[in-house]
């Protein structure tokens, strides 16, 4: 099983509060992503990582934003909670560049905004 | 425009039957397919992954198939356990290099029924 951790596991918030979904993972790996999954739908890269203080945006467009001070560390903020933002956050990680690089993905967060 | 097609979107078997599911990709170029097991309410964790030369992989009871002439794969479960209720992702690389992107299908969500 993957050395990824996410917190909170569930959240439940009001609108217009800020935010902070907490990942870290323990294996050393220097890339880290972002997903966002909404309910039978795929996952969409919003934001990656490939070292400390390295962060692009991914595919998806997002009003989120991410910090990577440390290499365990990938917390994803949201300033300002909107509906919109409710959906689960999947944080992920990967080893260096080899032929079969795999992503190993945390528990999940799963956010509500009211 | 590069998609991940999966089919069915769910099913519905008895313990101990055997399934297949099926993944339709257009991405080129091709790096990798990988099959993902995604329990509900945790992180997609792989099964499987194949390269262009490989046609067929097998991991206990999950065996995938990948026809890259076709761009068609298959991951079939032989002998299901209510432990393989879970949604079944299907994932393609375009290279296997640090630019890679990956495209994700909307999963298969399999229920197995005592």
């Amino acid at each position: 099983e993957a050395d990824i951790y996410q917190t909170p596991r569930y959240l439940v918030i009001g609108t217009g509060k800020k935010i902070t979904l907490e990942c870290s993972q323990t294996m050393g790996h220097d890339k880290m992503y972002w997903y966002q999954q909404d309910p039978g739908m795929e996952l969409h890269l919003i934001h990656y990582s490939y070292g400390v203080n390295s962060t692009e945006k991914g595919d998806l467009s997002s009003e989120s934003t991410v910090s990577r001070i440390r290499t365990e560390h990938f917390p994803l903020t949201l300033e300002s909670a909107r509906p919109s933002h409710t959906s689960q956050y999947l944080c992920a990680s990967s080893e260096p560049r080899t032929v079969s690089e795999t992503q190993y993905f945390g528990p999940g967060t799963r956010l509500l905004v009211l | 425009k590069n998609q991940v097609e999966q089919s069915p979107q769910s099913l519905i078997i008895l313990e101990g039957k055997n399934c297949t599911l099926q993944c339709n990709y257009t991405v080129s170029p091709f790096s990798n397919l990988r099959w993902y097991k995604q329990d509900t309410g945790r992180g997609p964790v792989s099964l499987t992954i194949m390269t262009f030369s490989e046609n067929t992989k097998s991991n206990g009871r999950y065996t995938a198939t990948l026809d890259a002439d076709t761009k068609q794969s298959s991951l079939h479960i032989t002998a299901s356990q209510l432990s393989d209720s879970a949604s079944y992702i299907c994932v393609v690389s375009d290279r296997g290099s640090t630019l890679g992107r990956l495209y994700f299908g909307r999963g298969t969500q399999l229920t197995v029924w005592p």
